[in-house]
């Protein structure tokens, strides 16, 4: 039983690079959310996927991009790396949007460093 | 604007019972709050939620008093592997997501 899955693990960019973050869940979820996780901070949410279709921007959306591809993938991309997205990003997804109230499943986590 | 406040950190002994309360500020009226567990290099892991009174579940109690202005989660006679992370989350009146920072709990034997 997979869960939430995401690829890869860790990565190092350099400034200026671009990469796309993979996740998959296999729970037939509707929801889908990419989060940034930073010492001190807790998590915030960047982007997040109601449904299969749609996307919408959470707290610190700037710098990323995203793709609900269908109902198992959400991806997450960098287009220009910066320094300040160096974090750990964890997706997540729930049966119903915005999952406060339900069960939210998280992946492992992505730990991306841009030097 | 909705917030949400728990302590940074908290110590306890092997056998105690550990309270972590979480003060939230502007909250929607009508919604969960829940709780979460991180371990190191690992994603949060949902433990409970309630909307009001007393929720328990096997691992964890939650009491919301009647304001809904803080939640305290209750963790009966911890042991080593309660070591942890634990975040409260609620919601604003938008409906938005507002994580607590965490509360980094260390039980010692």
């Amino acid at each position: 039983n997979a869960g939430v899955t995401q690829t890869p693990k860790f990565q190092v960019l350099k400034t200026g690079q671009s990469m796309t973050l993979q996740c998959a869940q296999d729970m037939n979820h509707n929801s889908m959310y990419w989060y940034r996780q930073d010492p001190g901070m807790g998590l915030r949410l960047i982007y997040y996927s109601a449904s299969e279709g749609t996307t919408d921007k959470g707290e610190v959306p700037n710098g990323y991009n995203v793709s609900r591809l269908n109902k198992r993938e959400f991806s997450l991309r960098l287009e220009s790396a910066a320094p300040s997205q160096t974090s750990v990003y964890f997706c997540a997804s729930s049966e119903r949007p915005r999952g406060g109230d339900t069960e939210a499943f998280f992946g492992q986590g992505t730990r991306l460093t841009v030097v | 604007l909705a917030k949400t406040t728990q302590p940074i950190s908290m110590d306890s002994y092997e056998g105690q019972e550990v309270n972590i309360t979480c003060s939230h500020n502007n909250i929607a009226t009508n919604d969960y709050i829940t709780w979460y567990q991180q371990f190191p290099s690992q994603g949060p892991r949902f433990i409970i939620q309630g909307y009001k009174t007393k929720v328990t579940n096997e691992v964890a109690s939650l009491f919301i008093p009647a304001d809904r202005k803080s939640s305290t989660l209750s963790l009966p006679r911890v042991s080593l592997s309660d070591t942890a992370v634990y975040y409260c989350l609620a919601k604003d009146s938008n409906y938005q997501l507002i994580w607590g920072a965490g509360t980094k709990l260390i039980i010692k034997p």
